[in-house]
């Protein structure tokens, strides 16, 4: 019964790589995020889909793609994996669109390592 | 750009005692919300308070929020050690985002 859920947890690769981070909500909400916590702990959002359809793309390299197939799934897959790539990455859901008084609902993360 | 700033970047105390932590934001709000996430987890809603609101209570946390002086305060009475954790304030704009705090690391000893 997770409500948002992300594979993997741990993903530990070399630089030059390509990975896909999953994230899957069984909470019915419509919109999904990614946010990037660096090791200082400070979380910063990089993306956000309403409905399959993006709606905030922070200031984020070409090389993170999200891709969100239905409404419940939003996936990010990051190309050409570089050493300040290493964070946890959080994927979230909220209800509504974000500007809204929802509260948003978090992943456990998944703990990218590139060496 | 960061909008939240936390203070004090880390917090101990004794079980039983009170905990506040404070948060500092720069533009103009549409709402607060605080947030606490255990070491390796993902973040946990906390509570919400409206612009228009002055003071919230959940259990054993009050939020208050200050508009004139861009600050909002957590207090967590009656600690305990599960209380152990990072709480984060977080502030949504009129845009789409729900930008996060740096956090702070409360540490609450048995």
């Amino acid at each position: 019964d997770t409500a948002v859920s992300q594979t993997p947890k741990y993903l530990v690769t070399q630089m030059g790589n390509d990975k896909s981070i999953k994230c899957e909500q069984n909470l019915g909400h419509d919109t999904m995020y990614w946010y990037k916590q660096d090791s200082k702990k400070f979380l910063k959002i990089m993306f956000s889909y309403n409905n399959k359809e993006l709606i905030i793309n922070e200031t984020v390299p070409n090389r993170f793609s999200p891709k969100s197939p239905d409404k419940a799934h939003l996936n990010l897959h990051i190309n050409s994996l570089e050493l300040g790539d290493s964070a946890v990455y959080f994927c979230a859901s909220s209800r509504g669109l974000a500007g809204g008084l929802n509260e948003q609902f978090f992943g456990p993360g998944t703990r990218l390592t590139v060496l | 750009s960061q909008q939240g700033e936390e203070d004090p970047q880390a917090l101990s105390i004794q079980e039983g005692e009170n905990a506040t932590m404070n948060c500092s934001y720069k533009t103009s709000i549409n709402n607060l919300q605080w947030y606490r996430q255990n070491s390796g987890r993902g973040l946990v809603h906390l509570i919400l308070i409206r612009s228009n609101e002055r003071e919230k209570h959940s259990g054993r946390l009050r939020v208050t929020l200050d508009t004139s002086k861009k600050s909002s305060s957590l207090l967590i009475t009656a600690s305990r050690a599960a209380d152990t954790a990072s709480y984060f304030c977080a502030t949504r704009d009129s845009s789409y985002k729900l930008i996060f705090g740096s956090g702070t690391r409360l540490l609450v000893r048995p």
